[in-house]
């Protein structure tokens, strides 16, 4: 079966930099969501587009922002990249309509800011 | 958000049955329990969610107290793959989003 495909896998940047995560969900999933684990902490939730419409956000700095487009797939762009920005971010998708249904994660792109 | 509290670890064996319990005392009457776990170095997994009567499939039960203060995550044949941290989260239904907020999770330990 189809999974969550996130790219890139790792990723290295330089503090100040910008970079940018692309996450392909599941087929005929609507709902995506991005969270950031940070070393040695539990998934944190970022934001989550319904329908290519921003539909929740948690704490996701300013420097970050998101978007869904049209085929589903959603990019997450990140600016002025700052150490503590090194984490793993996944993304999950899922079928919303009908209830809260299961999400599935990707594998995670590695983030290293130096 | 409701709040969930599980123990910090527990220990199991090969093969045998492992019970994982979740209090969640301030459910309120339209909250899903969920259960996911994740490996090491892998993003988190699905494994079950329920409502108000248990649940089974093919990974898991869910066993949901009457008065659904409590569930335990039933794993009836734990093997080594099954190692991981396991989160018992709280979504709520007919709500505007469904975001999983992850507590602290129950580390859980195979011994061969």
């Amino acid at each position: 079966a189809a999974g969550v495909i996130q790219s890139p896998r790792h990723l290295i940047k330089e503090k100040r930099e910008t970079a940018t995560l692309k996450c392909y969900p599941i087929p005929r999933h609507d709902t995506v969501y991005w969270y950031q684990q940070g070393p040695g902490q539990d998934p944190q939730f970022l934001i989550s587009f319904y329908e290519k419409m921003q539909s929740d956000k948690g704490s996701i700095p300013d420097r970050f922002s998101a978007q869904q487009f049209s085929d589903y797939h959603s990019e997450l762009n990140m600016s002025s990249l700052e150490l503590g920005d090194s984490a793993l971010y996944f993304c999950a998708s899922s079928f919303r309509r009908g209830g809260p249904y299961e999400q599935y994660f990707g594998p995670g792109t590695r983030l290293t800011v130096t | 958000d409701a709040k969930t509290t599980q123990p910090n670890s527990m220990e199991s064996n090969e093969e045998e049955p492992v019970h994982l319990p979740c209090n969640h005392s301030t459910i309120s009457g339209t909250d899903y329990i969920h259960w996911y776990r994740q490996l090491p170095s892998q993003g988190p997994e699905y494994v079950i969610h329920g409502l108000t009567s248990n649940v089974n499939n093919r990974m898991a039960s869910l066993a949901i107290a009457e008065d659904r203060k409590s569930s335990t995550l039933i794993l009836h044949r734990a093997t080594l793959r099954d190692a991981a941290v396991y989160y018992c989260i709280l979504m709520v239904s007919g709500g505007s989003n469904y975001k999983l907020t992850f507590g602290k999770g129950t580390l859980l330990t195979v011994n061969p």
